[in-house]
């Protein structure tokens, strides 16, 4: 049974960079994409972006200039970063797996709040 | 970026009742489409996979039905753990979206 722990900073000041983690428990990396979504307080969902296990990475375009997401094969790891962040990029974030041959994201972190303010 | 909009965005039910949700996709999504349930304060929860393939423990009173654009959950008879915010997402072109969310309420 695949579960995924993230953890990272919850409260960021404006221009700062967002970093947040998740470790994959009871699977091994391959096969799946591994992504990041978020969801701002009382709103819908949006994917920001995913990685294979071999590096292999895709991004939300309205993203994309800011994002990163790099794997660590040997802590079964991955890891979001997102430049400059602002007011609206306050959200509950999501790390969550999306079997290769599924296409829908069937394990998913816990969430991690993630505010931004001055 | 592939546009879902579901209907309705709320609706009020009892248990017992029978649910219908629609979301239509701005352009062909074949059948690339997945249903998600989602509670308050809870990460979402993959209910149907492929538009129509009921995910390994949920129960068979959700189905989903559709391909192209318009896409449908239904819920047979709800149970009170079934009152809850229903997501439709696509996989079948970058970057992967979301509906708006259906939230589904006690009447």
């Amino acid at each position: 049974q695949v579960q995924l722990q993230q953890w990272g900073a919850g409260l960021l000041k404006p221009s700062e960079t967002l970093s947040l983690s998740c470790a994959v428990y009871g699977g091994t990396l391959s096969g799946s994409s591994w992504n990041w979504l978020r969801q701002p307080p009382g709103e819908g969902l949006e994917w920001i972006g995913e990685i294979k296990h071999r590096g292999n990475t895709n991004f939300n375009p309205s993203l994309k200039s800011r994002v990163s997401i790099t794997v660590d094969t040997t802590q079964s790891q991955f890891s979001l970063k997102l430049a400059s962040v602002t007011a609206a990029d306050t959200a509950v974030y999501y790390c969550a797996r999306s079997p290769l041959l599924l296409g829908a994201f069937d394990v998913w972190g816990h969430g991690t709040m993630v505010s931004v303010s001055s | 970026d592939i546009q879902l909009t579901q209907s309705p965005a709320s609706l009020s039910a009892s248990v017992g009742d029978r649910v219908t949700i629609t979301c239509q996709a701005s352009q062909d999504s074949s059948n690339f489409l997945n249903w998600y349930q989602q509670k308050p304060g809870k990460a979402p929860k993959l209910l149907i996979f492929d538009a129509s393939n009921l995910e390994t423990g949920v129960p068979p009173r959700f189905s989903g039905g559709g391909s192209g654009t318009d896409f449908i959950l239904t819920i047979s008879a709800m149970e009170p753990e079934d009152f809850a915010t229903y997501y439709c997402q696509q996989y079948g072109s970058l970057p992967y979206t979301f509906g708006q969310g259906t939230k589904i309420d006690i009447k």
